[in-house]
């Protein structure tokens, strides 16, 4: 079945670092590449996301990468802030969303 | 616009006791519906997920059951819980037919004490 891998499982970085979190996938016919944001004690949010048909998107600080043909797809965080702190998960959807495990990123001042 | 709604936030409950926790959205039609746990500083395990009133698929055999009596209403139930059933419970929906972008709930903290 699906899997996704993401890695690191922890990041630390400082604040007005860049941080990229890295996810590989398993089955080739997924075509839609989620991110989501959870903050402590509360819900994932859904930051941003990608679909097949394109190789980049970018919403301000924030940006995704797929590369199809290696199967594995980035967030990128740039000048990242104290409020960036947060478990982040990437997820592969082919008939339903398969997260990865998750990666808790710190920002230290 | 849509909301998803769960309740309750927070449960304490003893071992062997029964458990039903909802989860309702508003502002759409025939949504699909997730549940899914969340142990304590891991990732997000599903649960159970429907696409129509009284269609459940279920993921991971358990003790945990979830029916949909309504189309906008998704229920997780157990009759009797475990120590193991600790969890943050999150219900989430998708569109059925615009997208895969899924939304979360505020979900339910449950504690089996």
């Amino acid at each position: 079945g699906e899997n996704v891998e993401q890695h690191p499982s922890t990041l630390s970085v400082q604040e007005g670092d860049s941080a990229v979190i890295k996810c590989t996938y398993s089955d080739s016919a997924s075509n839609y590449f989620p991110w989501y944001k959870q903050e402590l004690g509360k819900r994932p949010q859904l930051i941003i996301d990608i679909r097949s048909n394109v190789g980049e998107k970018k919403d301000q600080r924030i940006a995704v990468t797929l590369n199809k043909t290696a199967k594995h797809f980035s967030l990128h965080i740039t000048e990242t802030q104290p409020e960036d702190s947060a478990v982040y998960f990437c997820a592969a959807v082919y008939d339903k969303l398969i997260f990865g495990a998750g990666t808790r990123l710190a920002v230290h001042p | 616009s849509q909301t998803i709604h769960q309740w309750p936030a927070t449960l304490v409950q003893p071992v062997g006791s029964p458990l039903s926790l909802e989860c309702t959205v508003e502002g759409t039609s025939n949504p699909n519906l997730y549940w899914y746990r969340q142990a304590a500083g891991r990732g997000l395990q599903l649960l159970f997920y429907s696409v129509g009133i009284g269609q459940i698929s279920s993921e991971v055999p358990q003790n945990l059951s979830a029916s949909r009596p309504q189309d906008r209403q998704f229920i997780l139930s157990s009759k009797k819980l475990l120590l193991s059933d600790s969890g943050f419970y999150l219900c989430a929906w998708s569109p059925a037919l615009a997208g895969d972008e899924q939304y979360f709930g505020p979900g339910t903290r449950l504690t089996v004490t």
